[in-house]
């Protein structure tokens, strides 16, 4: 089945610690994006990447890394994490700027 | 600053008709859209308005005011996996997507 695939489900992370998050789409998407999604707040938007080599920064980048060497995967790597960074974080991609974003289901991520 | 607000929470009655609103204040518009989020899931694309006017797929419909940087969903003949919340988010003059906080909808027996 096409779509997103986000891998872990759900993480427990000392702070400190460093950790990726995976993404990766079948459906040959040229944008992509990381969110991150908290009680009482939309979505916001990590960093993105417009097409296969360029990544940009969004809302909230401070803290995280971006990386497209492909036009399939988009990893998130937290350098070291902190307790303000347990979140869900959702990789969505679209198409092109002007299309509906698919979302992938999301990793559950602690920082204790 | 750009700005989406929606109702934080609506209850309604299986069966019956509600209308989610949506009003906004962004640096122009490329277009608004709504999702659906299930607990625990991701959001899922449910329509997209870029014109004025009303939008209609099925039971769910959304419309539009540019000019009152206004939208609302419509959802009819309720059912109780309409329970989720819905999301308003509203493309910017840069195309990037500024979010709602999201309405959760309580659906009742």
């Amino acid at each position: 089945i096409a779509g997103i695939t986000q891998a872990p489900t759900s993480q427990i992370l000392a702070a400190g610690r460093r950790m990726t998050l995976r993404c990766t789409q079948d459906m040959r998407h040229n944008a992509m994006y990381w969110y991150r999604q908290d009680l009482g707040l939309g979505l916001r938007l990590i960093h993105y990447s417009n097409t296969a080599g360029t990544t940009g920064k969004g809302e909230v980048p401070d803290g995280y890394s971006v990386s497209r060497a492909n036009t399939d995967d988009f990893p998130l790597t937290l350098a070291s994490a902190v307790p303000s960074q347990t979140s869900v974080y959702f990789c969505a991609s679209s198409d092109n700027y002007n299309s509906p974003l698919h979302f992938g289901n999301g990793t559950r991520l602690t920082v204790t | 600053g750009q700005n989406i607000d929606q109702p934080t929470e609506m209850t309604a009655t299986e069966g019956a008709i509600v209308q989610i609103n949506c009003t906004y204040q962004t640096s122009g518009f490329n277009g608004l859209f709504w999702y659906q989020q299930h607990a625990g899931e991701a959001p899922t694309f449910l329509s997209y308005n870029v014109l004025d006017g009303l939008e209609e797929k099925g039971r769910f419909s959304s419309f539009l005011s540019r000019s009152k940087g206004y939208s609302y969903l419509l959802l009819k003949e309720l059912q109780m996996k309409d329970s989720a919340s819905y999301l308003c988010a509203v493309r910017d003059r840069n195309y990037q997507l500024i979010w709602g906080a999201g309405t959760k909808l309580i659906i009742k027996p």
